[in-house]
């Protein structure tokens, strides 16, 4: 299976800054998910994106959270005003058909 | 809601013994189940699925079978190896009227086999 690439591989900001994480590139893939796994924790469900619109997100993808698909292949998630609880690795998924999401090695954000 | 379940890690092993990792899951109607694998600085990687019950997934000596009775898929292999050291995720997705949703996971198990 090709494989998900996502930028940058560790992202460090200050606290109210925002953020831009990427997935590049991907084509011909029809569902795209964002997650985050805190530290230590599980990996948690963010956002599921299809025909470029939000399908599902979770009660963590709140306002200050938005993705889009910019140019047709990148997809990304932005988010605004960073708190420090955010820090996190993200991962970024796609979806082309069947049942199996192929995971991206992820983004590690970190907010100081 | 969906829920995962695993069992409390972390499990500690000798090269060649025998490995089991418990899941269980709640799920409404009939979910496909995974389990991933994650190794030392990197990302989530699809190591078996089973998409319906009795199912049995396989991959690289593991072994995973989808039982609706109990409601578990717990991960076996027979011999493992030093380089099978990694967390691994039990997760499930109830995929409703499509194929397409958002996989719920469990907590993790970090496995580390010595030589």
């Amino acid at each position: 299976e090709p494989e998900v690439t996502q930028t940058p591989s560790h992202q460090v900001t200050q606290m109210g800054q925002e953020v831009i994480l990427r997935c590049v590139p991907i084509s011909n893939h029809l569902y795209f998910y964002w997650y985050r796994q805190i530290l230590g924790q599980k990996v948690e469900f963010l956002v599921s994106f299809y025909n470029n619109e939000i399908s599902e997100k979770s009660e963590i993808f709140d306002d200050r959270f938005s993705v889009e698909r910019p140019d047709g292949s990148n997809f990304t998630l932005k988010i605004r005003s960073t708190k420090l609880e955010d820090s996190a690795m993200y991962f970024c998924a796609r979806e082309a058909a069947g049942e199996t999401q192929y995971f991206g090695p992820g983004t590690r954000l970190t907010v100081l | 809601g969906n829920s995962v379940t695993q069992m409390e890690g972390p499990v500690t092993l000798s090269e060649e013994a025998f490995l089991t990792i418990n899941c269980t899951y709640t799920a409404t109607g009939y979910p496909s189940l995974f389990w991933y694998v994650q190794y030392p600085g990197e990302g989530l990687q699809l190591l078996l699925k089973a998409t319906k019950a009795d199912d049995k997934g396989s991959n690289k000596g593991f072994e995973a079978t989808y039982r609706k009775e109990t409601t578990s898929f717990h991960l076996e292999k027979g011999s493992v190896q030093v380089s099978d050291s990694a967390v691994y995720f039990c997760a499930l997705k109830n995929a409703g009227g499509t194929s397409y949703g958002k996989l719920t996971f469990g907590q993790g198990t970090i496995l580390t086999v010595h030589p």
